[in-house]
């Protein structure tokens, strides 16, 4: 069974602070996707990543792949109050996703 | 509509009793998956269509849950006899033939609790 890990779970975090969510497997993807749940919605694509070592900037959102295309990180710079959510990962080897346990992200001003 | 929809938003239903989900994908969309998300966790994969192939039902928790794609549009996801544990958000999802990496596109789920 593909399962994915994310950590940490919740984190709660002032305007202004960097923070990082990681998202972890012990099975290798053919493609990873970040998603962004607001309360009442459903998760919105934010970004997809193909290849191992891949890097893609987003605004204030910055997405690795692992090179062995095992694991992803998001890292946000100078968080603000509209990133609060629930980060999903997601990995794809078929035509179904596998998403990850979440993370739970508070942005206080 | 530009996005997929769902409804009802909310459903509050007895134990036992029967419901079922709408889900509106993107017009065009050839895939339309079903998941359910419990108290703001990640989403466990229910069911899957893919044009006029067979489902792929791997998903489905029991024999209660069934879900039907008419037309290769619209879908329904019926449970049946519900039970207190079936309560949560069921999302839905499509995706186009566009996609090269199984990108999908949500709608706002229906929220369900059963008594």
């Amino acid at each position: 069974t593909q399962l994915l890990e994310q950590s940490p779970q919740f984190l709660s975090i002032q305007e202004g602070e960097n923070l990082t969510v990681y998202c972890n497997s012990s099975s290798v993807f053919s493609s990873l996707q970040w998603y962004r749940q607001e309360p009442g919605e459903g998760p919105v694509l934010l970004v997809t990543v193909v290849t191992g070592g891949e890097v893609k900037k987003l605004k204030r959102l910055t997405f690795q792949f692992g090179d062995a295309r095992k694991d992803s990180s998001l890292h946000i710079t100078a968080a603000q109050t509209g990133d609060t959510g629930l980060y999903l990962c997601a990995g794809s080897n078929t035509d179904k996703l596998i998403f990850g346990t979440g993370t739970r992200l508070q942005v206080f001003p | 509509g530009a996005g997929v929809s769902q409804s009802p938003s909310n459903k509050v239903t007895e134990k036992g009793k029967d419901v079922e989900l709408r889900c509106d994908p993107i017009s065009g969309h050839t895939a339309l998956y079903w998941y359910r998300q419990s108290l703001g966790q990640g989403l466990e994969f229910l069911i899957y269509f893919q044009g006029n192939s067979a489902p792929d039902k791997s998903g489905l928790p029991s024999d209660r849950f069934s879900a039907e794609r008419t037309g290769g549009s619209v879908s329904t996801l019926t449970i049946q006899r519900t039970q207190q544990e079936d309560s949560a958000v069921y999302l839905c999802a499509s995706r186009g033939r566009a996609s090269s990496y199984n990108e999908q596109f949500f709608g706002p789920g229906t929220r369900l609790t059963v008594l």
